[in-house]
């Protein structure tokens, strides 16, 4: 089955500079990619999600990259901000399931 | 929409005991997924459901775990007998695909907080 890593598991940044998390997956098979963020007490919600037939995709400071030959794909925050702190977890999908990785706790420091 | 409801959102329990999560979907959702969330694991997935049929039940650890979905409205998780080792967060999520195509967006609970002691 799909297995996905995720690191790093801890990254704390300055506010104002950028965060990469970064995430391999097993199966090539899979063809959906989502990234989720959990505040504390939370549960995980979608903030941006990539297709297979996409290389990159932005949404205001959120990017994502995939590279499916070699089965990356990476989370990109610029000019980072307080709200930005969380859990963020990556993900991986062929169909019906979806794998996360361990997760990512995103501090950002002031 | 009240988005997907799960209760209780914390049980302490004894070892050996019965417990019951219970979940309630997105109205209109047709596929419900139970993870369970530790700091060593991270989010897995014990069992997934589509249209209230159990599809893939192999995350679930030990048939001490059992999960049903009796209507599109409603779901259970429950673990007899309740182990320490059992303690986590157990999140129940829904969508609006599945069936063999792309699950898409997981709308997820807040999560039930379980502790056996």
């Amino acid at each position: 089955g799909e297995n996905v890593e995720q690191h790093p598991s801890t990254l704390s940044v300055q506010e104002g500079d950028s965060a990469v998390i970064k995430c391999t997956y097993s199966d090539s098979a899979s063809n959906y990619f989502p990234w989720y963020k959990q505040e504390l007490g939370k549960g995980p919600q979608l903030i941006i999600d990539i297709r297979s037939n996409v290389g990159e995709k932005k949404d205001q400071r959120i990017a994502v990259t995939l590279n499916k030959t070699a089965k990356h794909f990476s989370l990109h925050i610029t000019e980072t901000q307080p709200e930005d702190s969380a859990v963020y977890f990556c993900a991986a999908s062929g169909g019906d399931k979806i794998i996360f990785g361990k997760g990512t706790r995103l501090h950002i420091l002031p | 929409d009240a988005g997907v409801i799960q209760s209780p959102r914390h049980e302490v329990t004894e070892m050996g005991q019965e417990v019951t999560l219970r979940c309630k979907p997105i109205s209109g959702h047709n596929s419900l997924f139970w993870y369970r969330q530790t700091m060593m694991r991270g989010l897995e997935l014990l069992i997934y459901f589509n249209n209230n049929v159990p599809i893939d039940d192999s995350g679930m650890p030990e048939d001490r775990f059992s999960a049903k979905m009796p209507n599109a409205s409603f779901s259970t998780l429950k673990i007899q007998p309740s182990e320490p080792r059992d303690s986590a967060v157990y999140f129940c999520a829904s969508s609006l695909g599945g069936g063999g195509g792309n699950t898409g967006e997981l709308f997820f609970g807040e999560g039930s907080r379980l502790t056996v002691l």
